[in-house]
């Protein structure tokens, strides 16, 4: 089973700042990870699949970029709206299809 | 507009048993493969089943491999998950999430709202 770690926990950054989210594969997954958004008490939103390609409708300040075994979920210039865990997900070897444990965006 | 709709989630005893619906709309649910996604209470996401169009290939997480039941209706254009012998570790929001179609399989790009199982005596 391939294990999806993501860092940090909790992420608190400053309207208009940078974000940047990792995750990290216990093995090589070339380019098969997807992102997904959960604000509080929704489901989760595909946000890139395939590493780096956004999904429909998905604002340009989301991006993702990596491969192999090391990957980052990038928000330009956060906003109030991108408050949510935001979630990893590899598809490159299953079953099972695992997710990392989250990170928590927080407006600081 | 692409829906799934879940249902049947409640109050069970440990040990009982409980079937889940995800009702789908807006798309032509016999040519994708679709799964089920559970979140425990404050928890992350976590697999449980998967089934491709036709109902032949399906798949479970070892946590629910032998108590849950993964199957569909094409003509109802219906998932559901039957679910025996639950544990107090199964209690979650139940998701319904379709397998984008693209080229490399695995990633879910619809999901339903969840519908909420709590296992307890």
């Amino acid at each position: 089973e391939i294990v999806m770690t993501q860092s940090p926990a909790t992420l608190s950054v400053s309207p208009g700042e940078r974000a940047t989210l990792s995750c990290r594969a216990s093995q090589t997954i070339s380019s098969t990870l997807a992102w997904y958004q959960q604000k509080s008490g929704q489901a989760p939103r595909l946000l890139i699949y395939g590493a780096s390609t956004r999904a429909t409708g998905i604002p340009a300040r989301f991006s993702g970029s990596g491969s192999g075994t090391e990957f980052t979920l990038t928000i330009s210039t956060l906003q109030s709206e991108d408050v949510a865990v935001y979630y990893c997900q590899q598809y490159n070897d299953w079953p099972p299809l695992t997710f990392g444990g989250g990170t928590k965006v927080e407006i600081k | 507009e692409v829906q799934l709709v879940e249902s049947g989630g409640g109050l069970v005893q440990p040990g009982g048993s409980l079937r889940l619906s995800c009702a789908a709309s807006g798309f032509t649910f016999s040519t994708y493969e679709i799964n089920w996604v559970r979140q425990a209470p404050g928890k992350g996401l976590e697999w449980v089943s998967y089934i491709d169009s036709s109902g032949n290939s399906i798949y479970y997480a070892d946590s629910v491999k032998g108590r849950f039941t993964i199957s569909r209706d094409n003509a109802k254009k219906s998932l559901y998950l039957q679910m025996n012998s639950l544990r107090a570790e199964d209690t979650a929001v139940y998701y319904c999430a379709r397998t984008s179609m693209s080229l490399l399989r695995g990633y879910f790009d619809y999901w339903g709202q969840g519908t909420l199982v709590t296992v307890s005596s």
